[in-house]
């Protein structure tokens, strides 16, 4: 059972434009969000990670914005560069627990 | 940030044959560990916890026989693929998290790839 949902699978941006993940959860137990960004052959990075007592994180040009409420997470990649091409994926944790992956999505940033 | 290495990075075996992958946290002391698989376009999926000095908890599925976790001390974990088969290449993963009341985030490994012949 996919406890966080991501979507979209894959997506393609232009150089200097906005690109927009999005995850939703249903355990309101989680408390814990971060995003990792993956290249090929490589293990998870994080970039950023939230806590729900804040409704948005900015750091550098990665911007998450966290809905309580509605159960829903996103990541703002802002002036998006080729460099940016790679897996992202969401996940969230309820404290001492491991994480629970979305299933990744594929963005793909043309010159 | 915290730095956790595995070893090796790529690994070919024969089928039968047993394969042992390390994970390091270089820099701290983790409490716990991770273990993960994945396989390509996926995402990743937790295979066993396993904390310092205790047995692994793995997760539903995945056979403890056959992925040997020891968690032997606070900077070293270690999964053994026992008996490998083809089907057990992938792309293994570990993470560890720091000994610390605040954050308890999870740093990765770089992962090891496994190709079972």
């Amino acid at each position: 059972q996919q406890q966080v949902k991501q979507s979209p699978q894959s997506l393609i941006v232009q150089k200097g434009g906005i690109s927009i993940i999005n995850c939703a959860y249903e355990n309101t137990a989680f408390d814990y969000f971060p995003w990792y960004q993956q290249f090929p052959g490589k293990g998870p990075a994080l970039l950023i990670a939230i806590r729900p007592d804040v409704s948005e994180k900015k750091e550098g040009r990665f911007t998450i914005s966290f809905n309580k409420s509605a159960k829903q997470f996103s990541l703002h990649i802002m002036d998006s560069q080729p460099g940016d091409s790679a897996t992202y994926f969401c996940a969230a944790r309820h404290s001492g627990y491991a994480l629970n992956f979305g299933k990744g999505t594929s963005l793909l940033v043309t010159p | 940030g915290a730095v956790v290495s595995q070893h090796p990075s790529r690994v070919i075996c024969k089928s039968g044959t047993s394969v042992k992958i390390e994970c390091r946290s270089l820099d701290f002391q983790a409490t716990t560990m991770f273990w993960y698989r994945q396989f390509p376009k996926q995402s990743l999926m937790l295979m066993a916890t396993s904390n310092e000095g205790s047995k692994a908890t793995y997760e539903q599925g995945v056979e403890k026989d056959k992925f040997l976790i020891n968690h032997a001390s606070l900077t070293l974990s270690t999964l053994t693929v026992t008996s490998a088969h083809p089907e057990d290449s992938s792309f293994y993963i570990c993470s560890a998290s720091e000994r610390r009341e605040t954050n308890n985030e999870q740093f990765f490994g770089p992962g090891t790839r496994l190709t079972v012949l």
